[in-house]
């Protein structure tokens, strides 16, 4: 069965105090892994998608990587403002489209 | 501005009384699909489209019915709804096969 598990479930940082966040997936076949962020009740908010291991992705204080069986999405000096709930998902083998969710780190950035 | 949008973004209802969760996007997205996020369990595909007439169950189908008799629109129909349908629901698009899943703002709904 298709898992994606991220780690840790909450993390509390000081404002400017580096850190990553760990997404690690069994699955079938990656198609690709996708990182959101969700805040208090809305939608998924894109954030970035990666297909091959080594790939790297970066916006502003955030950068995602990719292995073969794990994800890191590294934030740099983090803000306030970057606190949220991110969450990774990847797209597997099949033809549903679906994306399968970890259930997501809990970031909260304290000025 | 593209967007995924979602109607009603809240709704109250009672056990049995039909509801229809609207959803559109104007990407001319040909894929869209609707999950529902509860506590501790993530979010789950309860139905997906590949295009106009073409759609199928996800993992969480039971008492969820769909249509998709245009390209921008795909409704979220519980014909019967029951309390363990109390949840947050996304509407999500994309262009096409393993591409970029793009989310609405979510209806939360309660049924009583």
């Amino acid at each position: 069965e298709d898992q994606v598990t991220q780690s840790p479930e909450a993390l509390r940082l000081q404002e400017g105090e580096s850190s990553s966040l760990n997404c690690s997936y069994t699955v079938s076949g990656l198609r690709g892994l996708f990182w959101y962020r969700q805040d208090p009740g809305k939608g998924p908010e894109f954030l970035f998608t990666l297909y091959s291991a080594g790939e790297e992705k970066e916006k502003e204080r955030l950068k995602a990587t990719l292995t073969k069986k794990e994800s890191f999405l590294h934030i740099t000096a983090p803000k306030p403002e970057d606190s949220a709930t991110y969450l990774c998902a990847v797209l597997t083998q099949g033809g549903s489209e679906k994306l399968v969710f970890g259930k997501g780190t809990k970031l909260t950035v304290n000025p | 501005e593209a967007q995924v949008t979602q109607n009603p973004r809240y709704l109250i209802t009672v056990t049995g009384k039909k509801l229809t969760v609207t959803c559109s996007q104007n990407m001319n997205h040909e894929y869209m699909s609707w999950y529902r996020q509860d506590p501790g369990l993530g979010l789950r595909q309860i139905y997906y489209s590949m295009n106009v007439e073409v759609t199928d169950k996800g993992d969480v189908p039971e008492g969820y019915k769909v249509s998709r008799k245009e390209k921008r629109n795909f409704p979220l129909i519980l014909e019967s709804p029951s309390p363990n349908q109390t949840s947050l629901y996304f509407c999500a698009s994309s262009s096409g096969r393993g591409r970029t899943q793009y989310f609405g703002p979510g209806t939360r709904l309660t049924v009583l």
